[in-house]
């Protein structure tokens, strides 16, 4: 199983605040995903990225932006933070081939007041 | 589109009854499928998964499988349910011909009485 690590775990804060949510992959897996998982709902791919210097959005729209300057970290940033963004975001990883299993983090669930 | 039903939003059984959970799925490609499980609080951890080959696929805990095409279903099944097993399950497809991006569906709550 892959190990793959998301700080904060909860976070509360104020209407237009900056937050960046940490993931951390140790496995080498060359492709990272974000989901956005609102309570009783299916989990929807907001960014995802297939290498370094690699990111797409992905199929549910959102104000956030992601980056991959290292293989192992995929942070994602809100710029100013609104109650519309409160949700539980989750992080997953896979490797290229033709198992492309993808293994996730404990999530961050953020509650904007 | 691609797309995923799990009918039942939530379903209780009894500790120690067989549980059969459903999923359904439209896809325009030959899909791989997993289920995952999600406990309050936590991510989501792989049960079990199937790219080929043989249609049942075993998992962890117990857990097992059935693909079957000509149903467009993936329904996972367990002989005798724990207390512990009490948890949401997801149903997800993906394909490489969509970038094995994975569609999931909305998920099943599973409650178990003693």
């Amino acid at each position: 199983e892959a190990d793959i690590y998301q700080t904060p775990r909860y976070l509360v804060i104020g209407t237009g605040k900056k937050i960046t949510l940490e993931c951390s992959q140790t496995m080498g897996h060359d492709k990272m995903y974000w989901y956005q998982q609102d309570p009783g709902m299916e989990l929807h791919l907001i960014h995802y990225s297939y290498g370094v210097n690699s990111t797409e959005k992905g199929d549910l729209s959102s104000e956030s932006t992601v980056s991959r300057i290292r293989t192992e970290h995929f942070p994602l940033t809100l710029e100013s933070a609104r109650p519309s963004h409160t949700s539980q975001y989750l992080c997953a990883s896979s490797s290229s081939g033709s198992s492309e299993t993808q293994y996730f983090g404990p999530g961050t669930r953020l509650l904007v007041l | 589109a691609q797309s995923v039903t799990q009918p039942d939003i939530h379903i209780t059984v009894s500790e120690g009854a067989s549980l059969e959970l459903r999923c359904n799925y439209s896809y325009g490609a030959t899909p791989y499928l997993f289920w995952y499980v999600q406990s309050p609080g936590q991510g989501l951890q792989l049960l079990l998964k199937y790219f080929s080959g043989d249609t049942l696929v075993q998992g962890i805990k117990g857990f097992e499988a059935e693909f079957k095409r000509s149903q467009s279903s993936f329904n996972l099944r367990k002989p005798s349910v724990h207390w512990s097993d009490a948890a949401e399950y997801f149903c997800a497809v993906g394909a490489r011909e969509y970038g094995n991006k994975l569609v999931f569906g909305a998920g099943t709550i599973l409650r178990v009485k003693s």
